[in-house]
């Protein structure tokens, strides 16, 4: 069975300071990969996602993502944060079951701190 | 214009209760999903539907029914609620397809007393 781990809890991190979240998955193929973004008492919001091609992704809000296929990871990086960057951050993995109607694998989620 | 809107946002009931809560897309989208967040915000899938047909079906108690009356929609009944059930329950949507983003709802709050 597929898994994520997201193995920082929370991490605090400077207004300004470069971010990157960690993501390890675990998956027999070829994996679709999502960041999800999700502020306090929100859904969720999908930030980036890669599936083919090139493995650094951009995505909304200067947020980028690279996969590393041989260290099974797609971490989740930002050059320089803001305040409103404060949120919980979810690493996801599909397909779910092989099928197109699928939902997602999620990681437990980094809770992110922005120190003024 | 709401994308995807679930109702009530906020759900308190006693143990042994009969509840359900609302979910519409307007997306145009032809799948629907519920997920389960606990209180530690891990998130589980729990259903999906495919243009009204069941797809995925997790390991989750048959106290839990979800229907489907168009593609637009997808409720989900709980019956004989527990206190184990307290979460946030997210529904979401997308297009056909797993490499497709899945919008979600703003999540309807369950507190079992």
């Amino acid at each position: 069975a597929q898994s994520v781990t997201q193995p920082d809890i929370h991490i605090t991190v400077s207004e300004g300071a470069s971010l990157e979240l960690r993501c390890n998955y675990s998956y027999g193929a070829t994996p679709y990969l999502f960041w999800y973004v999700q502020s306090p008492g929100q859904g969720l919001q999908l930030l980036l996602k890669y599936f083919s091609g090139d493995t650094l992704v951009q995505g909304i809000k200067g947020f980028e993502a690279e996969f590393k296929r041989s260290q099974s990871s797609f971490n989740l990086r930002k050059p320089s944060v803001h305040w409103s960057d404060a949120a919980e951050y979810f690493c996801a993995v599909g397909p779910y079951s092989g099928g197109g109607a699928d939902g997602l694998t999620f990681g437990k989620g980094t809770h992110l701190i922005i120190q003024p | 214009d709401t994308a995807v809107s679930q109702t009530p946002k906020y759900l308190v009931t006693q143990m042994g209760n009969d509840k359900s809560i609302k979910c519409e897309q307007n997306l145009g989208h032809d799948t629907m999903y519920w997920y389960k967040q606990d209180s530690k915000k891990f998130l589980k899938i729990m259903f999906s539907y495919n243009n009204k047909e069941l797809i995925i079906n997790e390991t989750v108690p048959n106290r839990f029914s979800p229907k489907s009356p168009d593609k637009a929609h997808l409720n989900l009944h709980i019956n004989s609620l527990e206190l184990g059930d307290s979460a946030v329950y997210f529904c979401a949507s997308s297009l056909t397809g797993s490499y497709n983003e899945q919008f979600f709802g703003p999540g309807t709050r369950l507190t079992v007393l």
